[in-house]
């Protein structure tokens, strides 16, 4: 079956660091891939999304790559800020099926001035 | 212009009881998403409406969860005889439809569940 698998966080950076949050799936066919963000206190949001095979996804700093040989999408950023600071999910959804997207277990992100 | 609603944000019930959940989506949207958001189970998908054809209902857990969505429009989940493992958010989202994959999800803010 289709899953999502992402570093277990919680992540603890400092202002201006790098950021990587480690994304790998498992999945039958081709499947879209999405990072969504959820900001204390309110609904998740799409942040990326990539379709196919070598496409980059990319928005407000953060970017990601859909890379079918080692089945990943991490995400980076290259200096966080405190307002980084949420959960990140990774998710996948089969284009041949509903759309229903399929999420990893979540990073929470902590930015610390 | 409105987001996806949903009501009540909170809803607090007793072991046994049944709930309905709404989601209003947003004007145009076509496919309709219910998933729920727990400790132990992270974000899972539960039913999926698209237009007049039969829903996905491959994600409820057990009999006693149902959903409807009349006039293509608001969706309703009902859990009947509430049990606490059912404590959880409830989300909604919805997307223009079509090829479902490339459209992206709009979340509402979810109804939070607590089963006493």
């Amino acid at each position: 079956g289709n899953s999502v698998t992402q570093m277990e966080g919680p992540v603890t950076l400092s202002e201006e660091a790098f950021l990587t949050i480690n994304c790998t799936y498992t999945a039958t066919g081709y499947p879209s891939l999405f990072w969504y963000v959820q900001y204390p206190g309110e609904g998740l949001q799409l942040l990326l999304k990539a379709t196919k095979a070598d496409d980059k996804g990319s928005n407000k700093g953060f970017e990601a790559t859909y890379r079918k040989e080692t089945t990943s999408f991490h995400l980076e950023k290259g200096s966080v800020q405190v307002s980084d600071s949420a959960v990140y999910f990774c998710a996948l959804s089969d284009p041949s099926n509903t759309g229903k997207l399929i999420f990893g277990q979540g990073t929470t992100l902590q930015v610390k001035p | 212009g409105a987001g996806v609603s949903q009501s009540p944000s909170n809803k607090v019930t007793e072991k046994g009881k049944d709930v309905e959940l709404r989601c209003d989506p947003i004007s145009g949207h076509t496919a309709l998403y219910w998933y729920r958001q727990s400790l132990g189970q992270g974000l899972e998908f539960l039913i999926y409406f698209q237009g007049n054809s039969a829903p996905d209902k491959s994600g409820l857990p057990s009999d006693r969860f149902s959903a409807e969505r009349t006039g293509g429009s608001v969706s309703t989940l009902t859990i009947q005889r509430t049990q606490q493992e059912d404590s959880a958010v409830y989300l909604c989202a919805s997307s223009l439809g079509g090829q479902g994959a490339l459209n992206e999800q709009f979340f509402g803010p979810g109804t939070r569940l607590t089963v006493l």
